[in-house]
């Protein structure tokens, strides 16, 4: 099994540039998580999805939007990046189980500048 | 309001020597589960150890452990015997909510490990 991956691993746009990464799992998991990873600041959430379909805000999420087509991919959409989004971005997935922990498994990030 | 809060941006410890990490968290559910995460310098994340609020005994793995103060509300991180690959930043991290059916996790800021020969 490959977990979480995540395309591309480096990425430098220009202002106003659009790209989107992309994430896939092949756990099976119903829930997937983009976060943003800024210095001091820990991870933030951007959007989530609980299945197919379906997606949600998360704490961050302006400038951003997401699709989950499938199960197993989650894509992360720039449509006019901005020197604000520089960061190291992480996919994540866990199962659909309400009993903890229910840990979340990690992709291994895509460092993202916007000149 | 911060969820998470890790005070300590950096640590040195010698190796060998055990090193406490602190978090302490917000919440006014009764119902939560705390995590901590290792992200070494090759930048992934790596599950370490989980607390959940109703859990009676502190959460051992290993040579982490988990120092669970519920009245305090902290959740301090344990390694004991360092090694030098422990050399990492650490996030301890929050989900809310039994009933929740998001599985949010709010993480802290970070600790940067260094452990010294």
């Amino acid at each position: 099994n490959a977990g979480v991956t995540q395309t591309p691993k480096f990425r430098v746009l220009k202002t106003g540039q659009s790209m989107t990464l992309l994430c896939a799992q092949d756990m099976n998991h119903e829930y997937m998580y983009w976060y943003r990873q800024d210095p001091g600041m820990g991870l933030r959430l951007i959007h989530y999805s609980v299945g197919e379909g379906t997606t949600a805000k998360g704490e961050v999420p302006d400038g951003y939007n997401v699709s989950r087509l499938k199960k197993q991919n989650f894509l992360l959409g720039l449509e006019s990046a901005a020197p604000s989004q520089t960061s190291v971005y992480f996919c994540a997935s866990s199962i659909h189980d309400r009993v903890f922990p229910n840990e979340q498994f990690f992709g291994p990030g895509t460092r993202l500048t916007v000149l | 309001a911060q969820k998470i809060t890790q005070t300590q941006p950096g640590m040195f410890v010698q190796e060998k020597e055990a090193v406490t990490l602190d978090c302490t968290y917000d919440t006014s559910d009764p119902s939560y589960g705390l995590f901590w995460y290792k992200q070494p310098s090759s930048g992934e994340m790596i599950f370490l150890i989980y607390q959940g609020s109703y859990d009676q005994q502190n959460a051992t793995e290993g040579r982490y452990s988990l120092n669970f103060q519920k009245a305090r509300k902290s959740a301090n991180l344990v390694i004991s015997a360092s090694q030098l690959g422990d050399s990492a930043m650490y996030f301890c991290a929050m989900r809310e909510g039994l009933k929740s059916n998001d599985y949010k996790l709010s993480f802290g800021a970070g600790t940067t490990v260094t452990v010294r020969a």
